[in-house]
């Protein structure tokens, strides 16, 4: 157990829809890091929050956004949903701003868009 | 640009036999380097990581890797795999100037009794 917590586990939904995807990173943890894998793409790096802020941004695409709140919990907002943003989303939390040392990552949440 | 690639997107062994999973990277500034392991329906954990000092890097289950600046590569090694190896192995990246992991496409790996 990693400590990190990504609710739901599986979402099914259509296209055109929008869902919520929420992380608990580990326990004092101030960075959070969303990826999404998938089959044809790999593991591509979303976007990174730092304390409520963001820090870095990679390959997102306009029709999501995330969100790091006080408590530090973190949410991933996809709308417009297409077929091809069916992946896994996974997110990950460290302590560092710099990624020096290790991500520990959730189960994933797996998106299926039909 | 950081960038990671992974030869092979899957390797079979047998039970017993060395394992060698390949990763080589690009970077312009010295690297930060990181093996993750995934098994299936889980996250990603850390196997092992270079940032600095001995370039023979030893991690869990037996794992180790070494990086070779000259070669600009960071392979993955076990003497002798184990049925529990099988799952999926990513290669990653880190600059020290920006806070994001580049990983590489992830190499299966597979073993046989």
């Amino acid at each position: 157990d990693s400590g990190v917590t990504q609710t739901p586990k599986h979402l099914i939904t259509a296209t055109g829809q929008r869902v919520t995807l929420r992380c608990s990173p580990r326990s004092g943890d101030l960075s959070v890091y969303w990826y999404q894998q998938s089959l044809d793409q790999g593991l591509q790096f979303l976007i990174q929050y730092y304390n409520g802020e963001e820090r870095a941004k990679g390959n997102i695409l306009e029709r999501f956004s995330a969100q790091q709140f006080p408590d530090l919990h973190s949410e991933l907002n996809l709308s417009s949903l297409e077929l091809g943003d069916s992946a896994l989303y996974f997110c990950a939390s460290s302590a560092r701003v710099a990624n020096t040392g290790e991500l520990f990552f959730g189960e994933g949440s797996r998106l299926t868009v039909l | 640009a950081q960038s990671v690639t992974q030869l092979g997107s899957h390797v079979s062994v047998s039970e017993g036999a060395l394992v060698l999973l390949r990763c080589n990277y690009s970077s312009s500034v010295p690297p930060y380097l990181f093996w993750y392991v995934q098994y299936p329906n889980q996250g990603l954990q850390l196997l092992l990581k270079y940032t600095t000092g001995a370039t023979l890097v030893k991690g869990i289950n037996g794992f180790e890797a070494e990086f070779k600046k000259s070669e600009t590569s960071f392979h993955l090694t076990k003497p002798s795999a184990h049925m529990s190896d099988a799952a999926e192995y990513f290669c990653a990246v880190s600059d020290r100037t920006t806070d994001k992991l580049i990983f590489g496409t992830g190499t299966r790996l597979q073993v046989f009794p």
